[in-house]
């Protein structure tokens, strides 16, 4: 059974700073892993999506990376500002393909 | 990318009483799924909801509490009946497009609701 894991709960760093967000997966047979944002009492923003063949993907200031023999991607976040504050969650399909799992989240906080 | 518009937004509904939430898909999806996220939470996923057939529920969600409409490729509504205090949470709804697990999943903007 698929179980995905991100660690810190929660990180406060002061802007203008680089930093990485962690996401550990227990079965590396997956179809791809997506990074999502949700700001607080709203829904979902999906940020990236790494496909399983895939190493890593970029967005602007984000890089995803994805090492499917260690079960890890990260979130790096360039230059980081205080809009960039919410949290975010990794998930990805599990290996029957019939539903997502979740990661419990990372809450970023951006100070000015 | 596709668009959920879910509705309401927010609610704050009596004890005893029904809600019914709906979201519509700008394109038509094969899955969609209804989630719940408790204050503080992660999502914990409620059911799995495909067209033309009995949604799917997850342990410890059934469909009496739960009933999910999925009515068509573009639409679905999950009913949080005979509600709780406890049913407070914020409820969601996403879906894969027609080329499933290979594209991306999206939500749509959730549904806070309050019970008193």
């Amino acid at each position: 059974k698929q179980e995905v894991t991100q660690i810190p709960a929660a990180l406060s760093v002061p802007e203008g700073e680089n930093l990485v967000l962690n996401c550990s997966f227990t079965d590396s047979a997956i179809y791809n892993l997506q990074w999502f944002r949700q700001d607080p009492g709203k829904g979902l923003t999906s940020l990236l999506l790494i496909q399983s063949s895939q190493r890593e993907q970029t967005s602007g200031r984000l890089n995803a990376s994805l090492d499917k023999s260690s079960g890890r991607s990260t979130l790096y976040i360039a230059a980081s500002q205080p809009g960039d504050s919410a949290t975010y969650l990794c998930a990805l399909p599990d290996s029957s393909a019939s539903k997502i799992i979740f990661g419990s989240g990372t809450r970023l906080s951006i100070r000015p | 990318s596709a668009v959920i518009s879910q509705k309401p937004s927010r609610d704050i509904c009596q004890r005893g009483t029904s809600l019914t939430i709906q979201c519509q898909v700008d394109s038509q999806v094969t899955m969609m799924f209804w989630y719940r996220q408790q204050p503080g939470q992660s999502l914990t996923l409620i059911a799995t909801a495909n067209q033309g057939s009995e949604a799917t529920y997850e342990s410890g969600f059934v469909i009496d509490k739960f009933p999910i409409s999925r009515p068509n490729l573009t639409f679905s509504t999950l009913t949080v009946s005979n509600m709780s205090p406890e049913d407070s949470s914020i409820y969601l709804c996403s879906a894969y497009p027609l080329e499933g697990f290979s594209a991306e999943a999206f939500f749509g903007q959730g549904t806070r609701l309050t019970v008193v």
